[in-house]
């Protein structure tokens, strides 16, 4: 049972360049979000989706783009890439809603030049 | 403007020496609070859910506690291997949306 599975694990980028950060979870759940976590600060959703073909925005979508065609896979796309968007990105998915207990991946950790 | 604020923001102990930290929350009819574990370089890892004012939950060296404006986590005889950065976090108006606190850095030295 691999829970989570966040790819790639490090990734460096230069200024408007675009990139999928890939999320994939093997536990059926129907809630998955994305949040990006910043020193001195908590983690801060950046998209989430109820289940397939459904996606809606968090606190910080601007950038950032998602689609959920499928319940397993839900990747983050950086559009243009930007020097404010180098972070830890986190993938974590629950059963319904963040109120159950989410499963974290590892995370990919972005630079951006 | 709903809000969650954790302290201190880094705590050292002595390997045994127990201690609690604090989260607390400026929120609109607290919907539940959750406590998370993030180890160095990895995910944060679910421990705790409370509910109402007065709920306690525990798991090992862990009990967590809940007020109407905070919430403790206390860690008692604490061993190096608890050394973690711990999460809090409540639910906004939103069932899907979570806010976080910025975490506590524990650092239990043996």
């Amino acid at each position: 049972n691999a829970g989570v599975t966040q790819t790639p694990k490090f990734q460096v980028l230069k200024t408007g360049q675009s990139m999928t950060l890939q999320c994939a979870q093997d536990m059926n759940h129907e809630y998955m979000s994305w949040y990006r976590q910043d020193p001195g600060m908590g983690l801060r959703l950046i998209h989430y989706s109820v289940g397939a073909g459904i996606t809606d925005q968090g606190e910080v979508p601007n950038g950032y783009n998602v689609s959920r065609s499928t319940t397993e896979d839900f990747p983050l796309r950086l559009l243009s890439a930007a020097p404010s968007q180098t972070s830890v990105y986190f993938c974590a998915s629950s059963y319904k809603s963040p109120n159950q207990p989410q499963h974290f991946g590892d995370g990919t950790r972005l630079s951006i030049l | 403007e709903d809000q969650v604020t954790q302290s201190p923001e880094a705590l050292r102990l002595q390997e045994g020496e127990s201690s609690s930290l604090n989260c607390s929350y400026t929120v609109s009819g607290l919907r539940g609070l959750f406590w998370y574990r993030q180890d160095p370089g990895k995910g944060p890892e679910f421990l705790f859910t409370l509910y109402s004012a007065g709920e306690e939950k525990e798991k090992e060296r862990l009990k967590a506690t809940l007020t109407k404006k905070e919430s403790f986590l206390h860690i008692t005889a604490p061993k190096p291997e608890d050394s973690a950065t711990y999460l809090c976090a409540v639910p906004t108006d939103s069932n899907y949306q979570l806010i976080w606190g910025a975490g506590t850095k524990l650092i239990i030295k043996p």
